[in-house]
């Protein structure tokens, strides 16, 4: 079946990067963009961007321009989202979807990352 | 960027009652681009609803979206016990994409 496993919780000071991973199985992971959208404790979703996993081409949010940076490595159909220079209020739970119709179909169950001193 | 407004902001109803949730639009959404997902606590959103009507595979028929425009409509005819939950719009005609801020539909 269609799955979408995301990495493990991560704790980070204010100044530092985060990668959090997304890998896909059970489809065709070049044939699907991958959206990604955050969740801060208590508050609404929050769209950060889309790649295309076939082509390498993403659309950022202009609020993460500069920050955000979305890769992707087919040869193990995974897909990976970059914060860089984080500070206290990127701390959210980051989901990956897959694309379905040009929206979030099918979604993962979130990595949490927290930012604090 | 299109800014998504959500009404109302808590819904209170009893199993088995027909729910209406509004979407409004600050500016036209091209193309009808607009879904509606579900989310409980602890949960991630299920996509429920895209293209304002589209269904999408596994959702009851139960749900229903309607709208073009500004406005926009995802109707629960019969409440389920499990349909209490966060209900969030998102347009996606335009970037950024945008969601509304959300509507709770909570057991009265």
């Amino acid at each position: 079946q269609v799955q979408l496993v995301q990495s493990g919780a991560e704790v980070k000071k204010p100044g530092a990067s985060v990668k959090v991973s997304c890998k896909a199985s059970g489809y065709t992971f070049t044939g699907y963009y991958m959206h990604w959208v955050r969740q801060a404790p208590g508050q609404g979703l929050e769209w950060m961007g889309w790649i295309n996993p076939n082509s390498g081409g993403t659309n950022y949010a202009q609020k993460f321009q500069g920050r955000v940076t979305m890769t992707r490595d087919t040869s193990i159909s995974t897909a990976y989202m970059e914060l860089s220079r984080l500070r206290s209020d990127d701390t959210a739970v980051y989901y990956c979807a897959r694309d379905l119709a040009g929206v979030a179909g099918l979604w993962g169950r979130g990595t949490l990352v927290t930012v604090s001193s | 960027e299109i800014v998504l407004t959500q009404s109302p902001g808590t819904l209170s109803l009893s199993p088995g009652e027909r729910a209406t949730l509004s979407c409004r639009a600050s500016q036209s959404v091209s193309s009808s681009y607009l879904a509606w997902y579900q989310q409980k606590p602890g949960q991630a959103p299920r996509l429920l609803i895209y293209g304002a009507s589209s269904r999408a595979t596994g959702i009851p028929d139960r749900f229903s979206g309607s709208g073009s425009g500004t406005d926009f409509t995802l109707t629960i005819s019969r409440l389920e016990p499990e349909d209490f939950a966060v209900y969030y719009c998102q347009q996606y005609g335009s970037s950024p994409e945008t969601f509304g801020q959300g509507t709770k539909v909570e057991i009265k």
